[in-house]
């Protein structure tokens, strides 16, 4: 069946460093990839996604792109700061599934000052 | 827009008792998912309504666990008796089509003593 592998954290970083969170998937069809974060607390934001290969999904400088050849959808952002800290989801849903979510575990990320 | 509502925000109850867990999507979304979340297990689907139909529950753990969706605007998850492997932050979320990007609620963090 369908299913997300992310890189294990915790990850620790200083502020203004780069960021590369792995993501991988494993799909019996042509997934959508997201990327989703949850701060303390709270629910689950949704940060970004893409439909179809190639795609390249942006937002609050964060990016990750579709590709097909690695089934991969790597997270990454040029410049961390303090309030990134958080825990980033990457999910897959497709229509043999539903469309429902299938999340990967979490990666948890910590940027110091 | 108020997004999704889920209420409570904290239960606390004790083995044997019934939960109602309570959620109200984002007005004019047609599909809804319940998700649990655990430090062992992540991020799981329980169960998803599409148009209040609701399509898939094979994620529902056991017969404990109901779900109901009577109109378009509330939905509620059910645990009977609960117990304390029950224990978790329980979202809902919806989405405008099944296909399309979930929105979630802050979650209810259910401890069950």
């Amino acid at each position: 069946g369908d299913s997300v592998t992310q890189m294990e954290g915790p990850v620790t970083l200083s502020e203004e460093a780069f960021l590369t969170i792995n993501c991988t998937y494993t799909a019996t069809g042509y997934p959508s990839l997201f990327w989703y974060v949850q701060y303390p607390g709270e629910g689950l934001q949704l940060l970004l996604k893409a439909t179809k290969a190639d795609d390249k999904g942006s937002n609050k400088g964060f990016e990750a792109t579709y590709r097909k050849e690695t089934t991969s959808f790597h997270l990454e952002k040029g410049s961390v700061q303090v309030s990134d800290s958080a825990v980033y989801f990457c999910a897959l849903s497709e229509g043999n599934s539903g469309y429902a979510l299938n999340f990967g575990k979490g990666t948890s990320l910590l940027v110091t000052p | 827009d108020a997004g999704v509502i889920q209420s409570p925000r904290h239960e606390v109850t004790e083995m044997g008792q019934e939960v109602t867990l309570r959620c109200k999507p984002i007005s004019g979304h047609n599909s809804l998912f319940w998700y649990r979340q655990t430090m062992m297990r992540g991020l799981e689907l329980l169960i998803y309504f599409n148009n209040n139909v609701p399509i898939d529950d094979s994620g529902m753990p056991e017969d404990r666990f109901s779900a109901k969706m009577p109109n378009a605007s509330f939905s509620t998850l059910k645990i009977q008796p609960s117990e304390p492997r029950d224990s978790a932050v329980y979202f809902c979320a919806s989405s405008s089509s099944r296909q399309g990007s979930k929105y979630f609620g802050p979650g209810t963090r259910l401890t069950v003593t």
